[in-house]
């Protein structure tokens, strides 16, 4: 079965350090991986999507990159916090063979970062 | 750009008492509409999906959700709402042939026994 992995589950960091988020998926090849952030009041904001190894499409300007090292591997970035980057971040895969039934995202337990 | 708006952010009801929670979306074409849910403490999660048929469509704990297509809208249901509702809940939409749902700011469903 297929599972997804994010680390850490809950990071606080100060203004101007580095932050990696991590996310894995296990069980499926080739999957279209996503990046969202969830602000309370705001609901879920794409911000990466990646459809292949070293692909990846950012939905919105901001301080925070991504990059897809592996297959299966999904990790979010930046090289110096801001405070509004603070949030609920969740990575999400869908099964990237074909349209019918491909688009319902299966959602990790997110990671939850303060930046003080 | 597609968009989806979900009229009633913040809900609060008497176990029994009945539920719609609305969303509407902006795409004229073809659809791929979604609920997603997330309980406290759990991942978010598939409620219910259309793609195509029955504009009717019911999910999981006794949800369903209509599509009209005329109005733009897939509106949540359920007759008889209990307290492990509570949950924000999340409408989506994936424009045809798209692989990126757009999700609406969510609901917070707060259910007192």
């Amino acid at each position: 079965s297929q599972t997804i992995h994010q680390w850490p589950a809950t990071l606080v960091q100060p203004v101007g350090s580095p932050l990696s988020l991590e996310c894995t998926v296990e069980g499926t090849s080739n999957p279209n991986l996503y990046w969202y952030r969830q602000a309370a009041g705001r609901g879920l904001q794409l911000l990466f999507y990646s459809v292949g190894i070293g692909q990846i499409s950012s939905e919105v300007p901001q301080n925070l990159s991504a990059s897809r090292p592996q297959d299966r591997q999904f990790i979010l970035s930046s090289k110096k916090l801001l405070l509004s980057d603070s949030g609920f971040y969740l990575c999400a895969w869908i099964e990237g063979t074909g349209f019918a039934g491909a688009n319902v995202l299966t959602f990790g337990a997110g990671s939850r970062l303060t930046v003080l | 750009a597609q968009s989806v708006s979900q009229h009633n952010h913040h809900v609060i009801l008497s176990e029994a008492a009945s539920l719609e929670l609305g969303c509407n979306y902006s795409y004229g074409g073809t659809v791929n509409l979604f609920w997603y849910v997330q309980y406290p403490g759990q991942h978010l999660q598939l409620l219910l999906k259309y793609f195509s048929g029955d504009p009717l469509v019911k999910g999981i704990k006794g949800f369903e959700a209509e599509f009209i297509k005329s109005k733009f809208s897939f509106n949540l249901r359920k007759p008889s709402v209990q307290w492990s509702d509570t949950a924000e809940y999340f409408c989506a939409v994936a424009s045809g042939g798209s692989y990126i749902p757009t999700f609406g700011r969510g609901t917070s469903l707060i259910v007192h026994p």
